[in-house]
Parts: C-alpha cells; sequence; structure tokens
C-alpha cells in the first residue's frame, strides 16, 4: 500500500512556480521523503529528498511540515519540460524497507 | 553523476524466445540494483532486489525462473525475460543504489521497452 497521497493531476502556467503537495500522516520517524519524476516513456529521475529540513538544489525545494506528515515539492519557474508524473515517496534508509514504492503520483502539465 | 544505462532501449521478439536487458551503473559501484515493471497507464511495480554476488530476491508473483537476474559485478545486473509472451510486453526499467554521507538513492535507467509478438 503506497503510504502517501498526492492529487491526480494538476495545471501550472509556463514560467510560474509549481507546487506539488503530498500527504504523509503515517510517515515513520526513519522514513525520509524522496520526489521523483518520470517523463512519459522514460525511467524516473530523481529529484530530491529530505528528512525534516526543508531542502533545496538546483532543480527543486522540499517543504516539509513540522509534523512530517505532509511535504510540498516546489519547482521555481516551471517550463514546458517539467511535464511529468512527479512521485513522492517515503522510505527508510536502511534495513528491508529500502525499496522505492510507487504510488499513482501527480500528472503536472505545464502550460504555454 | 549516478548515471544508469540500459540496453537496449526497445526490443521486439516472437513468442517463445528469449530476452535479456542489461543495466549498468556508468560512474558508481552499486551493491543493489533493482528491476521494476510498467505497464501502461500504470505506476512502477518492483519485480526483484538484486543484490551483488547473490541470488536475487523476488517480489510476491514474480516468477523466479522466468525472469532471470544476474548481477555479476558492482556495475551490471542483466534481466533475461525466458520464453516470453505477448503478456511479458511492457516497460522494464532498472535502478542503481547510490549511496552518499550515509544516504542511499536510487537512480533509475531510461528503460527497456518489450513487445513480444
Amino acid at each position: 500500500d503506497a503510504k502517501t497521497t498526492q492529487p491526480p493531476s494538476m495545471d501550472c502556467a509556463e514560467g510560474r512556480a509549481a507546487n506539488l503537495p503530498c500527504n504523509h500522516s503515517t510517515i515513520s520517524g526513519n522514513e525520509y521523503v524522496y520526489w521523483y519524476r518520470q517523463i512519459h516513456s522514460q525511467g524516473p529521475q530523481y529529484i530530491i529528498h529530505g528528512l525534516k529540513n526543508n531542502e533545496t538544489n538546483e532543480m527543486a525545494s522540499l517543504i516539509i511540515t513540522e509534523d512530517r506528515k505532509s511535504s510540498t515539492l516546489i519547482l521555481p519557474h516551471a517550463t514546458l519540460r517539467d511535464t511529468a508524473v512527479y512521485y513522492c515517496i517515503v522510505r527508510a534508509n536502511s534495513g528491508s524497507a529500502r525499496q522505492l514504492t510507487f504510488g499513482s503520483g501527480t500528472q503536472l502539465t505545464v502550460l504555454p | 553523476g549516478a548515471v544508469v544505462s540500459q540496453h537496449p532501449s526497445r526490443v521486439i521478439c516472437k513468442s517463445g524466445t528469449s530476452v535479456k536487458i542489461e543495466c549498468r551503473s556508468l560512474d558508481f559501484q552499486a551493491t543493489t540494483m533493482f528491476w521494476y515493471r510498467q505497464f501502461p497507464k500504470q505506476s512502477l511495480m518492483l519485480m526483484a532486489t538484486s543484490n551483488e554476488g547473490s541470488k536475487a530476491t523476488y517480489e510476491q508473483g514474480v516468477e523466479k525462473d522466468k525472469f532471470l537476474i544476474n548481477h555479476a559485478s558492482l556495475t551490471l545486473s542483466t534481466l533475461t525475460v525466458t520464453s516470453a509472451h505477448p503478456e511479458d510486453s511492457s516497460f522494464y526499467i532498472c535502478s542503481a543504489s547510490f549511496r552518499l554521507a550515509g544516504i542511499e538513492t536510487q537512480y533509475f535507467g531510461p528503460g527497456t521497452r518489450l513487445l513480444v509478438l
């Protein structure tokens, strides 16, 4: 069973920030939040991950609420090439729970 | 960094034949690789976990004798679909684990599209 809940689809205007929410209310203390995206007919691409602090890299920012029950992935200036399915996944960093379980994700469509 | 390649990118074969798919980590060593399968309009489903030098661990419902996995080195894992049938037609994707600063992240290959006629 997926441990995360994401809206099935979202639209965003090109050049605007895309904010993708994810609920993970049953997250455990040792589980990280990972974000991947999959452009049509390609393998998933790693975006970012975090434990409890907000994180930023060259692709996106990850905002995790203080209670860690939800997070938001932010693409600051969306482009047409950011159109993809975005997956939010929670996973422990060690032990048998190292595998990634993909849910349905959010289909983000960036509109011109 | 952390690039994973797959070969071939697409393959068409006749029913009953076997197909081998290679997964390579190009710039890092991966003790663990994973194989996923994705049917149209569905999400990725984990098939098996492959550890270098040991037998793969298969997910429930995945036939180990049909999907042979070999992880002979730290940079190469292969998936062989034996006696392929049309229902095996799918998008097969591998990933390799890379550990940095104690955090393990999976990086994915571009996928292999298999069509069995």
